[in-house]
């Protein structure tokens, strides 16, 4: 299994620009997260899914998008980047509230200009 | 409403010393506590986790937390640190099992050698 996958890993973009975050998982998992982490601030949740075509808001949710049409894929959508975005972004997931592990992606390093 | 605090955004231990982050969660119901770690560029890697089955809890690498509700604690301890455990860790806190984590903001532990 391949667990948690991220694309890409490294991106810059300018103000304005859009763009999407890739997410996939191999491990069947209903449950999907997208958290983003600051210097000093932790991780902090954006948005989660419970399955598919089931999103909801985390804590910083403004100026991200989400949609969840597969099991295997959550994808985060950037719709006019602003320097306040950038951050490194991780998708996790987990099998449901009785599995008590969220498993992460490797990350992707955003930077807006 | 739930939240942790982590005491100590930086702590320096000698190879071979006793390992003590500290964490302390602030939680409406009986909370689900977890600690991460992350090591350089690379996602978070569950360490351990309570869920009100043993107050004691051991975790990988020889890491162990206990929790103490009358000090809203869960502090991680290793009794002899190993250079391998220079990385940053995380305290979380869910009142939903796995789902909708809070996270601290963090410790980071260097060791010397």
């Amino acid at each position: 299994n391949a667990g948690v996958t991220q694309t890409p890993k490294f991106q810059v973009l300018k103000t304005g620009q859009s763009m999407t975050l890739q997410c996939a998982q191999d491990m069947n998992h209903e449950y999907m997260s997208w958290y983003r982490q600051d210097p000093g601030m932790g991780l902090r949740l954006i948005h989660y899914s419970v399955g598919a075509g089931i999103t909801d808001q985390g804590e910083v949710p403004n100026g991200y998008n989400v949609s969840r049409s597969t099991t295997e894929d959550f994808p985060l959508r950037l719709l006019s980047a602003a320097p306040s975005q950038t951050s490194v972004y991780f998708c996790a997931s987990h099998g449901g509230s009785g599995s008590l592990e969220q498993y992460f992606g490797p990350g992707t390093r955003l930077t807006v200009t | 409403a739930q939240s942790v605090t982590q005491l100590g955004s930086h702590v320096s231990v000698s190879e071979g010393a006793l390992v003590l982050l500290r964490c302390n969660y602030s939680s409406s119901v009986p909370p689900y506590l977890f600690w991460y770690v992350q090591y350089p560029n690379q996602g978070l890697q569950l360490l351990l986790k309570y869920t009100s089955a043993a107050t004691l809890v051991k975790g990988i690498n020889g890491f162990e937390a206990e929790f103490k509700k009358s000090e809203t604690s869960f502090h991680l301890t290793k009794p002899s640190a190993h250079m391998s455990d220079a990385a940053e860790y995380f305290c979380a806190v869910s009142q939903f099992g796995n789902e909708k984590l809070t996270f601290g903001t963090g410790t980071r532990l260097t060791i010397i050698p």
